[in-house]
């Protein structure tokens, strides 16, 4: 199995600030590396997929980038809206892999 | 608007068995891939088992094969997970998942929102 490994594994930071997440997997998965965003009690919601694919409706302050073993997620300036969760997940190889999880808190 | 809905989630002893079901619309349900995903604060985000459009794949993780069953019915936009031999390991939040491919990558990218199953004596 392919093994995410995403770090810092929280943080916290102020609203306006830029935050970065990183993803690493166990081997090369190309661009096969979506990110998803998941607040408490809800089921998570996709952000970004093939790595660095924005999807439809989600906020530009989002970027993902990265191929191969290492990818990064960021968030320019910080809104209140986004403390939450983030989690990457890749789709190389069954089974599809998440990593544990990023929790991105309020200072 | 696709939605996703679970039902059948509860409370069950090892050993026993549940059947998850996911009610889909709002989208053409027998053209999409589908899944499952539980969760788990011990084991985090983990996949499941995924079936194919008309149902003639299925896929599932080591963890719960020959123990669950995932199926569809695309008569009735719904997706089933039969789970069997419950352990207390099984013990997660599930939730089913659309499938969409793009440039031959796979994402999930609608999920609903979750059903409890609890396996305890």
């Amino acid at each position: 199995d392919i093994q995410m490994t995403q770090s810092p594994s929280s943080l916290s930071a102020s609203v306006g600030d830029r935050v970065t997440i990183t993803c690493r997997a166990s081997q090369s998965i190309s661009y096969s590396l979506n990110w998803y965003q998941q607040k408490p009690g809800k089921a998570p919601k996709l952000l970004i997929h093939a790595a660095s694919n924005l999807l439809s409706g989600v906020p530009s302050r989002f970027s993902g980038s990265g191929s191969g073993t290492d990818f990064t997620l960021t968030i320019n300036s910080l809104q209140p809206e986004d403390f939450a969760t983030y989690f990457c997940q890749q789709s190389f190889n069954t089974p599809r892999t998440f990593g544990q999880g990023t929790k991105v808190e309020i200072k | 608007e696709v939605q996703l809905l679970e039902s059948g989630g509860g409370l069950v002893q090892p050993g026993g068995s549940l059947r998850l079901s996911c009610a889909a619309s709002g989208f053409t349900f027998s053209s999409f891939a589908m899944s499952w995903v539980r969760q788990s604060p011990w084991k985090g985000l983990e996949w499941v088992s995924a079936i194919s459009g008309s149902g003639g794949n299925t896929y599932y993780a080591d963890s719960v094969r020959g123990r669950f069953t995932i199926s569809r019915d695309n008569s009735k936009n719904t997706l089933y997970l039969q789970m069997n031999s419950l352990r207390a390991e099984d013990t997660a939040v599930y939730f089913c998942a659309k499938l969409t491919y793009e440039r031959n990558i796979e994402r999930f990218d609608v999920w609903g929102q979750g059903t409890m199953v609890t396996v305890s004596s």
